[in-house]
């Protein structure tokens, strides 16, 4: 499967913390993206970083991507209430098209 | 410029009976991505159509589902003969070209 995954399952922050993501994939991508779900909702999509990037901002949210490693890493900084969701990853392969392939996810919990 | 419309909301059918879910793409957007989610999982990856053709249907079950892109009008996926394990969250997404997906609201699919 390239099925991605995401670690920890879940976590509950104090706002204002930080809070850190990470998801493993198995093949080569041409891009990662990760997306965040709020409960009964679909999926927004928060941001894609291309394999020839390292990291990558917007806002309080920061991604790193470690090719050689397969992993990626979400950082939303100074944490809100309203940052609780769940958090995917997104896979997008060389080899596979267009085919998109989501981790299990990251349910976040930042207690206010 | 509206987004992903997903009708219906919720969906209740017996077994034996049929499942349609239909899924109008954002304006201009011509790929089309359906995903299935189960409670407290990520999004399975079911089928990938643009207009009029299917080009990638490797995550849909072989018997009993079908899904079309017609050249006009949204995109249908199709369940035939549902049964209790076809309950789950049918969403779908679309994108202009290689890149970031748009999400629908979802279908919640019950099969009594």
């Amino acid at each position: 499967s390239q099925q991605g995954e995401e670690d920890p399952q879940a976590l509950s922050i104090q706002e204002g913390e930080n809070a850190t993501m990470n998801c493993s994939y198995k093949t080569s991508i041409n891009n990662l993206q990760w997306y965040r779900q709020n409960s009964g909702r679909g999926l927004v999509h928060l941001i894609l970083i291309r394999s020839n990037e390292r990291e990558k901002h917007s806002g309080r949210l920061r991604v790193t991507l470690d090719t050689s490693k397969k992993s990626s890493s979400l950082l939303i900084t100074a944490s809100r209430a309203a940052d609780t969701a769940s958090y995917f990853c997104a896979t997008d392969h060389s080899n596979t098209g267009n085919q998109f392939y989501f981790g299990t996810g990251t349910s976040l919990t930042v207690i206010p | 410029n509206a987004g992903v419309m997903q009708n219906p909301r919720h969906l209740v059918r017996r077994r034996g009976q049929e499942a349609r879910l239909r899924c109008s793409p954002m304006k201009g957007h011509s790929h089309v991505y359906w995903y299935r989610q189960l409670p407290e999982e990520g999004l399975k990856f079911m089928v990938y159509l643009q207009k009029e053709n299917i080009i990638d249907e490797s995550g849909m079950p072989k018997e009993r589902f079908s899904a079309e892109f017609p050249k006009e009008g949204p995109s249908i996926l199709r369940i035939q003969q549902v049964v209790r394990g076809d309950s789950a969250a049918y969403f779908c997404a679309s994108s202009p070209q290689v890149g970031k997906l748009f999400f629908g609201s979802g279908t919640q699919l019950s099969v009594l």
